[in-house]
């Protein structure tokens, strides 16, 4: 079992809908939780970070956690093309500052005009 | 915010031969880095971490001696390819962990390594 996965996708949806990207990770231990977008030949850029159980919200993104269910999702309203990457979802097992990150797989967003 | 300067963005190289790559935190102090690698449409696999004055620590399954890592300074961290051969064609990427602490870890822009 991979410490962290997602669904590679493609996860196409139109413009303007609510994308939803789901998460799962398989140690009990972790405490931070991050959401990173990827465009082709880039390098990973930050989305949103979380810690706590419940929902964290900034501007068209909402990241979940559900701890009991080792379950973090983000949601994107209003998509727009320009959202179209890969979305990295990530674990760390120590506190935010001193553990290291593993990477899901990622999965391929699409969001058609 | 925090930026990780990263070079070269691309480098080709001849087989056998070695590539440095440097990872700088401009506007903060990092007293540790980490080094990915990632393959084409495959995620981002995390190779070793490195701390400032001391060894750093390889992830199961990557070779020590070939990929040399230097973090002398807490601004500075440098990874060398060593005799690099073509399956270590890949896109290498750093990132940084504030010592002032902090949320989110910021990535370099990443080194595109071509061995032919």
């Amino acid at each position: 079992q991979k410490e962290v996965e997602q669904n590679s996708g493609p996860l196409s949806v139109p413009e303007g809908a609510i994308a939803s990207l789901n998460c799962t990770y398989s140690d009990r231990g972790s405490q931070s939780f991050f959401w990173y977008r990827q465009y082709s030949g880039k390098s990973p850029e930050l989305i949103m970070f979380i810690y706590s159980n419940g929902d964290k919200e900034d501007g068209r993104f909402t990241a979940q956690l559900n701890k009991a269910s080792q379950y973090v999702s983000l949601l994107i309203r209003d998509s727009q093309p320009s959202d179209s990457a890969t979305y990295l979802c990530a674990v760390s097992h120590g506190s935010s500052n001193t553990g290291k990150l593993i990477f899901g797989q990622g999965t391929t967003l699409q969001v058609k005009p | 915010g925090a930026v990780v300067s990263q070079h070269p963005s691309w480098v080709i190289c001849k087989s056998g031969t070695s590539v440095k790559i440097e990872c700088r935190s401009l506007d903060f102090q990092a007293t540790t880095m980490f080094w990915y690698r990632q393959f084409p449409k495959q995620s981002l696999m995390l190779m070793a971490t490195s701390n400032e004055g001391s060894k750093a620590t390889y992830e199961q399954g990557v070779e020590k001696d070939k990929f040399l890592i230097n973090h002398a300074s807490l601004t500075l961290s440098t990874l060398t390819v060593t005799s690099a051969h073509p399956e270590d064609s890949s896109f290498y990427i750093c990132s940084a962990l504030p010592l002032a602490g902090g949320d989110g870890y910021t990535f370099g822009s990443g080194t595109r390594l071509t061995v032919v």
